[in-house]
């Protein structure tokens, strides 16, 4: 079955930091690109980060960058969120998110195929 | 950045009806548009790529049309798994980015 299972969510103070984790099993994760996609509480779906399939590129959102910062380890199967100078408006609910294998004829890597359940981070005084 | 709009914000329906919502564009984003639902607490789930293209394992009555900057996702017949919240998603240009979504409720 493929699943996704991010961990490492809680509560921070502001200038914080936290990493999350995002699992993958039941395919061959060096083989995707990876996103991160965030939602706030009572709040729309927000796209944080994406990373190449073998870790070489990474796109950052303007609200993010500089202060979060996505990796991977295919060796594990696992993605990472580093989160860093966290603020209150980082507060929200985290998804990782796989893209669809890209093929010589098919190849939508900004589309999320795949989510995994979330992980809250409420970062807080 | 490309600005995403869905309308209505809102909308209550009863089981069998056919539901429209439309998602716009601040500019043009060809077919590079998604539709993903939500059910309260859960994660969201792919349901149409490409503006037109029905994701594997999702029921026939979802479909999705439109290109260019205006855009809708049709339920042809309600059925009550069916009522969440449904979010439009340009996959053109980084930032990424979603409509405010559409919360479907049962009249």
């Amino acid at each position: 079955e493929v699943q996704l299972v991010e961990s490492g969510g809680g509560l921070v103070q502001p200038g914080g930091s936290l990493r999350l984790s995002c699992a993958a099993s039941g395919f061959t994760f060096s083989r995707y690109w990876m996103h991160w996609v965030r939602q706030a509480p009572g709040k729309g779906l927000v796209w944080v980060s994406r990373i190449k399939s073998d870790g070489s590129s990474t796109t950052d959102a303007d609200s993010v960058k500089g202060r979060f910062t996505i990796s991977r380890d295919n060796a594990k199967n696992t993605l990472y969120l580093q989160m860093n100078s966290l603020r209150a408006e980082d507060t929200a609910v985290y998804y990782c998110a796989r893209a669809p294998y890209c093929t010589s004829t098919s190849c939508h890597l900004n589309t999320f195929e795949i989510w995994g359940q979330g992980t809250t981070v409420t970062v807080s005084s | 950045d490309i600005q995403m709009t869905q309308s209505p914000s809102s909308l209550s329906a009863s089981a069998g009806d056919r539901v429209t919502i439309t998602c716009r564009a601040s500019q043009s984003i060809s077919t590079f548009l998604n539709w993903y639902q939500q059910q309260p607490g859960k994660a969201p789930k792919l349901l149409i790529y490409a503006a037109s293209s029905l994701q594997s394992g999702v029921p026939s009555r979802f479909s999705g049309s439109g290109s260019g900057t205006d855009f809708t996702l049709t339920i042809s017949s309600l059925q009550p798994e069916d009522f969440a919240t449904y979010h439009c998603q340009q996959s053109y240009s980084s930032p990424l980015t979603f409509g405010q979504g559409t919360r479907l409720e049962i009249k």
